[in-house]
């Protein structure tokens, strides 16, 4: 019964490196996204999925790519870390956007010095 | 005006007691809305969807007035295991997604 899987769990970056933050769902959601959650300014959404083939922007995009291969999957790119990218990611997905509940993947630390 | 606003807290109360939490918000059209819980540096989980005509789970009930747009939550009978952040979470009726609120902290103490 495994939901939103996220990996990793931990993750430190010097300024200008990049990476991508996996996020899998094994329970046939058509809709995904990316929040990243920061003190006292709650859950910001970065980018969102309804779809295999279809991605848009939220709230805050710039900085983070992101694509929709398959339905299960969702990654999260950092093209050029910069420390004002610390923070914790969530990865979440949910049967119909907006009018479901969402599922929560385990979250990502993120630290970038 | 912020789209979702919550009362920060911390709601400092003694196991057993009634607390209740409010949310307001903003867009009138606004649709979809759910309480969820946090606990600290874990992951948002569902708590309950509210309806319209309000409803009941346990020992949590969840009630929406449109009319002064905002939702509450009430817990009775607190256990200590209540302790966490609560969140708001409202589809604003726009462009279908769902917008949190930074949450209210609660503390039940022995």
């Amino acid at each position: 019964n495994a939901g939103v899987t996220q990996t990793p769990k931990f993750q430190v970056l010097k300024t200008g490196q990049s990476m991508t933050l996996q996020c899998a769902q094994d329970m046939n959601h058509e809709y995904m996204s990316w929040y990243r959650q920061d003190p006292g300014m709650g859950l910001r959404l970065i980018h969102y999925s309804v779809g295999a083939g279809i991605t848009d922007q939220g709230e805050v995009p710039n900085g983070y790519n992101v694509s929709r291969s398959t339905t299960e999957d969702f990654p999260l790119r950092l093209l050029s870390a910069a420390p004002s990218q610390t923070s914790v990611y969530f990865c979440a997905s949910s049967y119909e956007q907006g009018t479901s509940p969402l599922h929560f993947g385990n979250g990502t630390r993120l630290t970038v010095t | 005006r912020k789209e979702v606003e919550q009362d920060p807290g911390p709601f400092n109360v003694p196991e057993g007691a009634t607390v209740a939490f409010n949310c307001t918000y903003s867009n009138s059209a606004s649709q979809s809305f759910f309480w969820y819980r946090q606990d600290c540096r874990k992951e948002p989980k569902l708590l309950m969807s509210v309806y319209s005509s309000g409803n009941e789970d346990g020992r949590f009930t969840a009630q929406l007035n449109r009319a002064s747009q905002y939702i509450s939550l009430l817990i009775r009978d607190s256990k200590l295991s209540d302790s966490a952040t609560y969140l708001c979470v409202v589809n604003p009726g726009t462009a279908s997604k769902l917008t949190f609120g930074t949450g209210t902290r609660l503390q039940v103490t022995l």
